[in-house]
């Protein structure tokens, strides 16, 4: 059975920071990897998606990369902002799960004016 | 914009009620959609998913009698949880695979159902 972990649980940064947020699991027999925001009593919003055959993806100050063989992906978030401020969630799609994700518990980050 | 509603976006009901969430999805068919949920401070927990024309597919320790999936139409499912009790309060969350993309879920805003 997938267990996907995020480390760490929560973070607390000043703005402008750079920072790296990491997920973990445990099967890497994936399809890919998703990561997402979510904002409090909110719904998810995807940042990121990687193929299991890629390394990395990146969008604006944003940074995601994939070692598959390892069980690991790390979030990088450059020069960071009060807007930022949020709970990111990674997901990983296996390769017969069909559509299912199945999610790590979160990072809460807090980004501090 | 929004590609995926959800209705109520949050509910308080008594203990033994049942309450119905719907999840529609606003900008194409879905034969497939999921229900997840996710208590606080916790992630999100696939419930079951939902599938036009067939019945639900339900994930190990999820009461199928106790949480009625009805995908009534492509663009509509609802999720009833039935005779609701104070441990189901919960946040629940509705996805749609991408169409295009089918390799992306669309979530919705969340249903906050809090029971008394």
């Amino acid at each position: 059975k997938q267990e996907v972990t995020q480390i760490p649980a929560a973070l607390s940064v000043p703005e402008g920071e750079n920072l790296v947020l990491n997920c973990s699991f445990t099967d890497s027999a994936i399809y890919n990897l998703q990561w997402f925001r979510q904002d409090p009593g909110k719904g998810l919003t995807s940042l990121l998606l990687i193929q299991s055959s890629q390394r990395e993806q990146t969008s604006g100050r944003l940074n995601a990369s994939l070692d598959k063989s390892s069980g690991r992906s790390t979030l990088y978030i450059a020069a960071s902002q009060p807007g930022d401020s949020a709970t990111y969630l990674c997901a990983v799609r296996q390769e017969t799960s069909g559509s299912r994700l199945t999610f790590g518990e979160g990072t809460q980050l807090t980004v501090n004016p | 914009g929004a590609v995926v509603s959800q209705h109520p976006s949050w509910v308080i009901c008594k203990s033994g009620t049942s309450v119905k969430i719907e999840c529609r999805s606003l900008d194409f068919q879905a034969t497939t959609m999921f229900w997840y949920r996710q208590f606080p401070k916790q992630s999100l927990m696939l419930m079951a998913t939902s599938n036009e024309g067939s019945k639900a597919t339900y994930e190990q320790g999820v009461e199928k009698d106790k949480f009625l999936i009805n995908h009534a139409s492509l663009t509509l499912s609802t999720l009833t949880v039935t005779s609701a009790h104070p441990e189901d309060s919960s946040f629940y969350i509705c996805s749609v695979p991408g169409l295009v993309r089918a390799d992306t879920q669309y979530f919705g805003p969340g249903t906050r159902l809090t029971v008394l």
